[in-house]
């Protein structure tokens, strides 16, 4: 597609159930990248696939959180046992070296 | 000290004001620096990017870089409603790194 695609666009679970978010990336882009954004904090950054590389995983916040990208292309982020405070929006974006990246319009989650 | 500070605003000027937005970062191994615009309910897009320092111009909008004062800005020149948004800078080091970003300022362009 023309850009990168998440699914779905709005989740709401109930605490302890787990969940998974699905993107899809521009066609070609090598680098996928995972991204929670709660209000009023801004961007963190959670996870990064780079080629066939092993992923930098240095932004998950627990051993809750776990992602993988099959076949360089679609990823799906996954939270077991979801709390509260996974309440957020999950961004990813897709890029090419040396440029910026393009996101997605996210994923909703409300945990309640 | 956080690497990249950014007044979250929000920054509230009358339409066809000249809108000045800007972030202070730590790390003086940034080269690449960018600028997104986020609508609310969606993700961000890109709106500027700059390879070290200088000014770059497209249309309405133009995003200076002093790695010297380690300060980057963005201008938009004749401000619209449709500007309203959130503005978030964001920067890397090496073309393969991450980037670090701003926690986003919440513009607000008044009829």
């Amino acid at each position: 597609g023309a850009g990168v695609s998440q699914s779905p666009s709005n989740k709401v679970t109930e605490k302890g159930k787990d969940v998974e978010l699905r993107c899809d990336p521009i066609s070609g882009h090598t680098a996928l990248y995972w991204y929670r954004q709660s209000l009023g904090q801004g961007l963190e950054f959670l996870i990064y696939f780079q080629g066939n590389s092993a992923p930098d995983k240095s932004g998950l916040p627990s051993d809750r959180f776990s992602a993988e990208r099959t076949g360089g292309s679609v990823s799906t982020l996954t939270i077991q046992r979801t709390q509260q405070e996974d309440s957020a929006v999950y961004l990813c974006a897709s890029s090419l070296q040396s440029y910026g990246y393009t996101f997605g319009s996210g994923t909703r989650l409300t945990v309640v | 000290q956080k690497e990249v500070e950014q007044d979250p605003g929000p920054l509230s000027v009358p339409e066809g004001a000249i809108v000045s937005l800007n972030c202070t970062y730590s790390n003086s191994a940034f080269q690449y620096f960018m600028w997104y615009r986020q609508y609310s309910r969606k993700g961000p897009e890109l709106l500027m990017y700059t390879y070290s320092s200088g000014n770059k111009e497209d249309g309405r909008f133009t995003a200076q870089v002093d790695k010297s004062s380690k300060y980057i800005s963005l201008f938009i020149r004749d401000s619209q409603p449709s500007d309203s948004a959130t503005y978030l800078c964001a920067m890397r080091r090496g073309g393969a790194d991450g980037l670090t970003f701003g926690k986003g300022t919440h513009l607000i362009i008044q009829p």
